[in-house]
């Protein structure tokens, strides 16, 4: 595709349910990353997948969170038993190689834990 | 101490002048250092990156980079109130082995019509 695109643009879910974000990246694509953003505040690093190596997972806040990436395209980031504190808009991004290329980012979920 | 650190702002500079975005990093390896925009309630889109000493021209921008004082840095010229957004420097600390971007918290220009 044109971009990277993500799913759902919004998310309400009540606390202790699971949910999954989608992202779609860019098309060649092999690196694939994981954000999130909180209310006024900056990019958290969640997660890093390149290629077939093992993802660089150092990011994820707890063992609720998880993600998947199928045939080196699509990836799943999976919350379970959401928390409040997990509100954030969850922002995925793509680039071509890996080491220091430029990152696309998709527009975005938002998640609203009630 | 923070990893990357940027000037929360706002920074409000008059239509035409050059607004000058600030960011500092703590790790001496890091190789790679991108600026983004972000207008409010959008995702991050690239400005510039900048790899090496010096300075990289593009159109209205500028980067900046001095790895010696570990400091880099994003010029705007002729300030437009379009550019009124929330900046935001972000950081390669893998030492190339990782493409893993650190960002600052962001800086907020606000350019005065």
């Amino acid at each position: 595709g044109a971009g990277v695109s993500q799913s759902p643009s919004n998310k309400v879910t009540e606390k202790g349910k699971d949910v999954e974000l989608r992202c779609d990246p860019i098309s060649g694509h092999t690196a694939l990353y994981w954000y999130r953003q909180s209310l006024g505040q900056g990019l958290e690093f969640l997660i890093y997948f390149q290629g077939n190596s093992a993802p660089d997972k150092s990011g994820l806040p707890s063992d609720r969170f998880s993600a998947e990436r199928t045939g080196g395209s699509v990836s799943t980031l999976t919350i379970q038993r959401t928390q409040q504190e997990d509100s954030a808009v969850y922002l995925c991004a793509s680039s071509f190689a890996g080491h220091g290329d430029t990152q696309y980012f998709g527009p975005g979920t938002r998640l609203t834990v009630l | 101490q923070k990893e990357v650190e940027q000037n929360s702002g706002p920074l409000s500079v008059p239509e035409g002048a050059i607004a000058s975005l600030n960011c500092t990093y703590s790790d001496r390896g890091s190789q790679s250092f991108f600026w983004y925009r972000q207008y409010s309630g959008k995702s991050p889109e690239l400005i510039m990156f900048i790899y090496s000493n010096g300075d990289k021209e593009d159109g209205r921008f500028t980067a900046q980079l001095n790895k010696a004082s570990q400091y880099v840095s994003l010029l705007i010229r002729d300030s437009q109130p379009s550019d009124s957004a929330t900046y935001l420097c972000a950081v390669n600390m893998g030492g190339g082995a990782t493409n893993k971007l650190i960002f600052g918290t962001g800086t907020l220009l606000a350019v005065q019509p």
